[in-house]
């Protein structure tokens, strides 16, 4: 069965700098795959979808890159503000069935 | 905007009651779906619905049930709830060829 791995341990980035999270799958790469944003108490908010076919997708302040070969997808954020300290959910859609990270809490420190 | 809306924010439920959690979507959206989310094991799917009056077994569909009589609702029923199903409830739909979901605000509830 697909797993999704993102990293379990806390990330805790200076205001102003970029922060890296990663989502590894293994076995089939999925058709597309999302990008999640958690706050605590509340329902998940779509952020970003990049294609199979899409090397790196960018809206604002954030950029999700793509690498079938790695299995894995990347999520930066840039100038990084307190504001964006949340829990990210990679989730990964495989025949038409998404699947759900556990997440990765973003600390970001002022 | 997409608005997914649930009918409590917090609830509070002793063991063996019946329990119903209620979701309203606005969008139109063909799939609904149930998840509840625990700390360390993430979003688990229940049940989930591609139409009215159908619906498959998610995950960890076991204790639960569901009812989807119109397009825009979709409820979870705990048919007796029990203290292992304390949890955050998160409904979500789904529309277009994105897959995108939209997931309503959640509701936690506790059962003693």
């Amino acid at each position: 069965s697909q797993k999704i791995e993102q990293n379990s341990e806390a990330l805790n980035i200076q205001e102003g700098k970029t922060a890296t999270l990663t989502c590894n799958y293994t076995n089939y790469s999925p058709a597309y795959l999302q990008w999640y944003r958690q706050d605590p108490g509340r329902g998940p908010v779509f952020l970003l979808l990049i294609r199979e076919n899409e090397k790196e997708k960018r809206k604002e302040r954030l950029k999700v890159t793509f690498d079938t070969t790695l299995k894995q997808s990347l999520f930066h954020i840039t100038a990084s503000q307190p504001a964006d300290s949340a829990t990210y959910l990679c989730a990964p859609v495989f025949l038409g069935k998404i699947i759900f990270g556990k997440g990765t809490r973003l600390h970001i420190l002022p | 905007d997409v608005k997914v809306t649930q009918s409590s924010r917090y609830l509070v439920k002793r063991t063996g009651e019946k329990v119903f959690l209620e979701c309203v979507q606005d969008m139109d959206h063909e799939n609904m779906f149930w998840y509840r989310q625990d700390p360390g094991l993430g979003l688990r799917l229940i049940y989930f619905s591609y139409d009215v009056k159908m619906k498959e077994k998610g995950d960890i569909p076991e204790g639960y049930s569901v009812s989807r009589e119109k397009k825009e609702r979709f409820s979870l029923i705990l048919e007796s709830a029990s203290t292992n199903q304390t949890s955050m409830y998160l409904c979500a739909s789904w529309g277009g060829s994105r897959g995108t979901q939209y997931f309503g605000p959640g509701t936690r509830l506790t059962v003693l």
